[in-house]
Protein backbone atom coordinates (compact mmCIF):
# COMPACT_ATOMS: atom_id res chain seq x y z
CA UNK A 1 0.00 0.00 0.00
CA UNK A 2 0.87 3.48 -0.78
CA UNK A 3 1.87 5.75 2.39
CA UNK A 4 2.17 9.64 1.91
CA UNK A 5 3.98 11.75 4.70
CA UNK A 6 3.99 15.35 5.27
CA UNK A 7 6.44 15.97 8.00
CA UNK A 8 5.50 19.64 8.96
CA UNK A 9 2.29 20.17 10.47
CA UNK A 10 2.70 24.20 10.69
CA UNK A 11 4.39 26.41 8.30
CA UNK A 12 4.68 30.27 8.04
CA UNK A 13 5.86 32.70 5.72
CA UNK A 14 6.06 36.19 5.29
CA UNK A 15 4.13 38.06 1.98
CA UNK A 16 6.10 38.17 -0.76
CA UNK A 17 8.87 35.98 0.67
CA UNK A 18 9.26 31.60 -0.77
CA UNK A 19 8.33 28.66 1.51
CA UNK A 20 8.57 24.97 0.30
CA UNK A 21 6.51 22.40 1.77
CA UNK A 22 7.60 19.01 2.16
CA UNK A 23 6.19 15.66 0.90
CA UNK A 24 7.40 11.82 0.69
CA UNK A 25 5.63 8.65 -0.09
CA UNK A 26 6.19 4.94 -0.26
CA UNK A 27 5.21 3.83 -3.60
CA UNK A 28 6.42 0.09 -5.38
CA UNK A 29 4.88 1.28 -8.53
CA UNK A 30 6.63 3.18 -11.11
CA UNK A 31 3.96 5.11 -13.05
CA UNK A 32 1.51 7.33 -10.62
CA UNK A 33 0.58 10.46 -10.15
CA UNK A 34 0.99 13.27 -7.30
CA UNK A 35 -0.88 16.11 -6.37
CA UNK A 36 -0.62 18.96 -4.07
CA UNK A 37 -4.15 20.56 -3.01
CA UNK A 38 -4.79 23.62 -0.90
CA UNK A 39 -8.28 23.75 1.72
CA UNK A 40 -8.31 27.35 2.85
CA UNK A 41 -10.67 27.78 6.09
CA UNK A 42 -13.91 27.52 3.65
CA UNK A 43 -12.83 24.08 3.71
CA UNK A 44 -12.64 23.67 -0.43
CA UNK A 45 -10.42 21.01 -1.58
CA UNK A 46 -8.52 23.22 -4.42
CA UNK A 47 -5.94 21.24 -7.14
CA UNK A 48 -2.69 23.65 -6.79
CA UNK A 49 -0.85 21.21 -9.01
CA UNK A 50 -0.19 18.06 -10.51
CA UNK A 51 3.01 15.97 -11.27
CA UNK A 52 2.83 12.83 -13.35
CA UNK A 53 5.87 10.35 -12.66
CA UNK A 54 6.85 10.01 -15.88
CA UNK A 55 7.65 13.46 -16.71
CA UNK A 56 10.67 14.31 -15.98
CA UNK A 57 10.37 18.00 -16.20
CA UNK A 58 8.79 19.14 -12.41
CA UNK A 59 5.34 20.84 -12.97
CA UNK A 60 4.74 24.83 -12.35
CA UNK A 61 1.66 26.49 -12.04
CA UNK A 62 2.44 30.35 -11.76
CA UNK A 63 3.62 30.92 -8.61
CA UNK A 64 3.88 27.07 -7.46
CA UNK A 65 6.36 24.54 -8.38
CA UNK A 66 7.23 21.26 -7.65
CA UNK A 67 10.89 19.69 -7.05
CA UNK A 68 9.84 15.88 -7.94
CA UNK A 69 12.97 13.19 -6.93
CA UNK A 70 10.95 10.23 -7.99
CA UNK A 71 14.34 7.91 -7.13
CA UNK A 72 13.85 9.73 -3.24
CA UNK A 73 10.26 9.51 -3.50
CA UNK A 74 10.07 13.37 -2.48
CA UNK A 75 7.72 15.91 -3.98
CA UNK A 76 8.04 19.68 -1.94
CA UNK A 77 5.73 22.45 -2.55
CA UNK A 78 7.26 25.95 -3.53
CA UNK A 79 5.18 28.67 -3.56
CA UNK A 80 7.23 32.53 -4.25
CA UNK A 81 6.01 35.47 -4.17
CA UNK A 82 3.14 33.95 -0.89
CA UNK A 83 0.18 36.22 -0.92
CA UNK A 84 -1.98 36.09 2.29
CA UNK A 85 -4.46 34.43 0.07
CA UNK A 86 -2.18 31.65 0.33
CA UNK A 87 -2.97 30.66 3.57
CA UNK A 88 -4.56 26.99 3.89
CA UNK A 89 -4.12 23.73 4.71
CA UNK A 90 -1.91 21.90 1.74
CA UNK A 91 -2.22 17.93 1.57
CA UNK A 92 0.00 15.95 -1.08
CA UNK A 93 -1.67 13.31 -2.78
CA UNK A 94 -0.41 10.51 -4.37
CA UNK A 95 -2.54 8.74 -6.92
CA UNK A 96 -1.79 4.91 -9.10
CA UNK A 97 -1.76 5.19 -12.45
CA UNK A 98 -3.30 1.85 -12.72
CA UNK A 99 -6.86 2.30 -14.35
CA UNK A 100 -7.95 -1.32 -14.03
CA UNK A 101 -9.81 -2.52 -10.32
CA UNK A 102 -12.26 -0.71 -7.81
CA UNK A 103 -10.32 2.08 -6.72
CA UNK A 104 -9.65 3.61 -9.62
CA UNK A 105 -8.86 7.21 -8.98
CA UNK A 106 -8.44 6.59 -5.02
CA UNK A 107 -6.38 9.62 -3.18
CA UNK A 108 -3.66 8.65 -0.53
CA UNK A 109 -3.48 11.66 1.30
CA UNK A 110 -0.08 12.74 3.85
CA UNK A 111 -1.46 14.90 6.72
CA UNK A 112 -1.10 18.39 5.93
CA UNK A 113 0.54 21.25 6.74
CA UNK A 114 -0.88 24.36 8.03
CA UNK A 115 0.40 27.42 6.27
CA UNK A 116 0.42 30.62 7.60
CA UNK A 117 0.77 34.04 5.96
CA UNK A 118 1.90 37.07 7.88
CA UNK A 119 1.49 40.38 6.88
CA UNK B 1 -14.60 22.77 -15.53
CA UNK B 2 -16.44 19.82 -14.16
CA UNK B 3 -17.92 20.33 -11.61
CA UNK B 4 -19.01 18.03 -8.30
CA UNK B 5 -22.16 19.47 -6.05
CA UNK B 6 -22.54 18.82 -2.76
CA UNK B 7 -26.01 18.93 -0.69
CA UNK B 8 -26.61 20.12 1.89
CA UNK B 9 -23.62 21.94 2.88
CA UNK B 10 -25.09 21.99 6.60
CA UNK B 11 -26.91 19.78 8.70
CA UNK B 12 -28.31 20.11 11.86
CA UNK B 13 -30.05 17.17 13.77
CA UNK B 14 -31.17 15.13 16.27
CA UNK B 15 -29.68 12.31 18.09
CA UNK B 16 -30.94 9.03 16.04
CA UNK B 17 -32.05 10.64 12.82
CA UNK B 18 -30.85 9.62 9.52
CA UNK B 19 -28.97 12.28 7.26
CA UNK B 20 -28.54 11.98 3.71
CA UNK B 21 -26.13 13.49 1.63
CA UNK B 22 -25.80 13.99 -1.82
CA UNK B 23 -23.14 13.82 -4.11
CA UNK B 24 -23.76 14.93 -8.17
CA UNK B 25 -21.49 15.11 -11.22
CA UNK B 26 -22.88 17.84 -13.39
CA UNK B 27 -20.71 17.87 -16.48
CA UNK B 28 -19.04 14.20 -16.39
CA UNK B 29 -19.76 11.04 -16.11
CA UNK B 30 -18.47 9.59 -12.52
CA UNK B 31 -17.63 5.83 -13.05
CA UNK B 32 -16.99 6.04 -9.20
CA UNK B 33 -17.36 8.38 -6.57
CA UNK B 34 -15.63 8.35 -3.21
CA UNK B 35 -16.89 9.61 0.28
CA UNK B 36 -14.37 10.84 2.94
CA UNK B 37 -14.98 11.83 6.56
CA UNK B 38 -12.45 14.79 7.90
CA UNK B 39 -11.66 16.04 11.39
CA UNK B 40 -10.80 19.63 12.10
CA UNK B 41 -6.92 20.22 11.24
CA UNK B 42 -6.85 16.28 9.77
CA UNK B 43 -6.31 14.81 6.73
CA UNK B 44 -9.30 13.37 4.37
CA UNK B 45 -9.76 9.59 5.90
CA UNK B 46 -11.51 7.73 2.79
CA UNK B 47 -14.50 5.70 4.30
CA UNK B 48 -15.76 4.04 0.90
CA UNK B 49 -15.25 3.63 -2.78
CA UNK B 50 -18.34 3.20 -4.79
CA UNK B 51 -18.59 2.42 -8.67
CA UNK B 52 -21.84 3.06 -10.41
CA UNK B 53 -23.90 0.08 -10.29
CA UNK B 54 -21.77 -2.15 -7.59
CA UNK B 55 -21.87 -2.24 -4.15
CA UNK B 56 -19.75 0.08 -2.30
CA UNK B 57 -16.35 -0.85 -0.87
CA UNK B 58 -15.77 0.42 2.39
CA UNK B 59 -12.53 1.04 4.20
CA UNK B 60 -11.20 -0.79 7.42
CA UNK B 61 -12.92 0.40 10.56
CA UNK B 62 -16.01 1.94 8.85
CA UNK B 63 -19.71 0.36 9.54
CA UNK B 64 -21.30 -0.09 6.26
CA UNK B 65 -24.84 -0.27 8.05
CA UNK B 66 -24.05 3.22 9.63
CA UNK B 67 -23.12 4.31 6.31
CA UNK B 68 -24.90 3.23 3.57
CA UNK B 69 -23.72 4.27 -0.02
CA UNK B 70 -25.58 4.13 -3.37
CA UNK B 71 -24.28 5.10 -6.53
CA UNK B 72 -27.33 4.08 -8.61
CA UNK B 73 -26.40 6.58 -11.92
CA UNK B 74 -23.10 7.73 -13.20
CA UNK B 75 -24.40 11.30 -11.76
CA UNK B 76 -25.15 10.77 -8.46
CA UNK B 77 -23.95 9.07 -4.99
CA UNK B 78 -25.53 9.80 -1.95
CA UNK B 79 -24.19 8.99 1.49
CA UNK B 80 -26.52 8.11 4.34
CA UNK B 81 -25.94 8.55 8.01
CA UNK B 82 -28.28 6.31 9.77
CA UNK B 83 -29.42 6.62 13.40
CA UNK B 84 -26.51 9.50 13.80
CA UNK B 85 -25.18 10.01 17.26
CA UNK B 86 -22.78 12.92 18.34
CA UNK B 87 -20.13 11.00 17.60
CA UNK B 88 -20.90 10.96 13.89
CA UNK B 89 -20.59 14.93 13.89
CA UNK B 90 -18.14 15.72 11.33
CA UNK B 91 -17.05 17.16 7.85
CA UNK B 92 -17.84 14.78 4.96
CA UNK B 93 -16.56 15.02 1.71
CA UNK B 94 -17.54 13.83 -1.83
CA UNK B 95 -15.09 13.69 -4.68
CA UNK B 96 -15.87 11.73 -8.22
CA UNK B 97 -13.55 10.65 -11.22
CA UNK B 98 -14.08 8.95 -14.75
CA UNK B 99 -12.51 6.04 -15.92
CA UNK B 100 -13.16 7.68 -19.49
CA UNK B 101 -10.59 10.76 -18.97
CA UNK B 102 -7.47 11.28 -17.36
CA UNK B 103 -8.51 14.23 -15.05
CA UNK B 104 -7.97 13.95 -11.61
CA UNK B 105 -10.47 13.98 -8.79
CA UNK B 106 -13.52 16.69 -8.69
CA UNK B 107 -14.72 17.22 -4.94
CA UNK B 108 -17.86 18.79 -4.02
CA UNK B 109 -17.76 21.08 -1.23
CA UNK B 110 -18.50 19.40 1.62
CA UNK B 111 -21.09 19.03 4.04
CA UNK B 112 -21.15 19.63 8.10
CA UNK B 113 -22.86 17.63 10.27
CA UNK B 114 -23.63 18.65 13.30
CA UNK B 115 -25.89 15.68 15.55
CA UNK B 116 -27.10 17.34 19.15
Amino acid sequence: AQTVTQSQPEMSVQEAETVTLSCTYDTSESDYYLFWYKQPPSRQMILVIRQEAYKQQNATENRFSVNFQKAAKSFSLKISDSQLGDAAMYFCAYKTEDAGGTSYGKLTFGQGTILTVHP
Amino acid sequence: GAVVSQHPSRVICKSGTSVKIECRSLDFQATTMFWYRQFPKQSLMLMATSNEGSKATYEQGVEKDKFLINHASLTLSTLTVTSAHPEDSSFYICSASSRLSNQPQHFGDGTRLSIL
